[in-house]
């Protein structure tokens, strides 16, 4: 089975464009995630969908960034306008919740630039 | 302080040797624990997860798991230069099972 699904894997834009990231989970699952991956911050969870409904956007930094699920196999997380502090490799994950707890997977990444 | 919190690395190990890299979190209410391997400019993979108290063992790795003290540690024996990389240590916490706090990683290097 393919895993999950990121693109673009690189995006280099300039500042104030804006930036759509793209992800398709493994089917089947009915959990999504969105992180940022930065060497100062190390991993952080930006937002999570269950069954394509927004549970936790906590950690979505501020009102230029958004994410959809119009449905169980397509999300995007958008940026507009994009600043150079938003550059780092933002990660998807997905997983099939159950009672207890889940296993995240995760796909490719994607490499953001921003100058 | 952080809620999970690991040493940055990098842990130089010579191959064959036992690697020990170990996580501690804040939260008493954190129900379940995972490691996962990150290899230069690829995604995090997971290796393991453990819930309970104790020792799970899996091939060449082993979690341990210490409630009390509120610290998760992943052993690897006969290290391998192949298992040189960042391991994250995630955490779900309490009432938040889908809700993953991942520690900023500890590199290791496996060295000949």
């Amino acid at each position: 089975d393919a895993g999950v699904i990121q693109s673009p894997r690189h995006e280099v834009t300039e500042m104030g464009q804006e930036v759509t990231l793209r992800c398709k989970p493994i089917s089947g699952h009915n959990s999504l995630f969105w992180y940022r991956q930065t060497m100062m911050r190390g991993l952080e969870l930006l937002i999570y969908f269950n069954n394509n409904v927004p549970i936790d956007d906590s950690g979505m930094p501020e009102d230029r960034f958004s994410a959809k699920m119009p449905n169980a196999s397509f999300s995007t997380l958008k940026i507009q306008p994009s600043e150079p502090r938003d550059s780092a490799v933002y990660f998807c994950a997905s997983s099939l919740r159950r009672v207890g707890t889940d296993t995240q997977y995760f796909g490719p990444g994607t490499r953001l630039t921003v100058l | 302080q952080k809620e999970v919190e690991q040493n940055s690395g990098p842990l130089s190990v010579p191959e064959g040797a036992i690697a020990s890299l170990n996580c501690t979190y804040s939260d008493r209410g954190s129900q379940s624990f995972f490691w996962y391997r990150q290899y230069s400019g690829k995604s995090p993979e997971l290796i393991m997860f453990i819930y309970s108290n104790g020792d799970k063992e899996d091939g060449r790795f082993t979690a341990q798991l210490n409630k009390a003290s509120q610290y998760v540690s992943l052993l690897i024996r006969d290290s391998q230069p192949s298992d040189s990389a960042t391991y994250l240590c995630a955490v779900s916490l309490a009432g938040t099972a889908s809700k993953l706090t991942f520690g900023t990683g500890t590199r290791l290097q496996v060295t000949l």
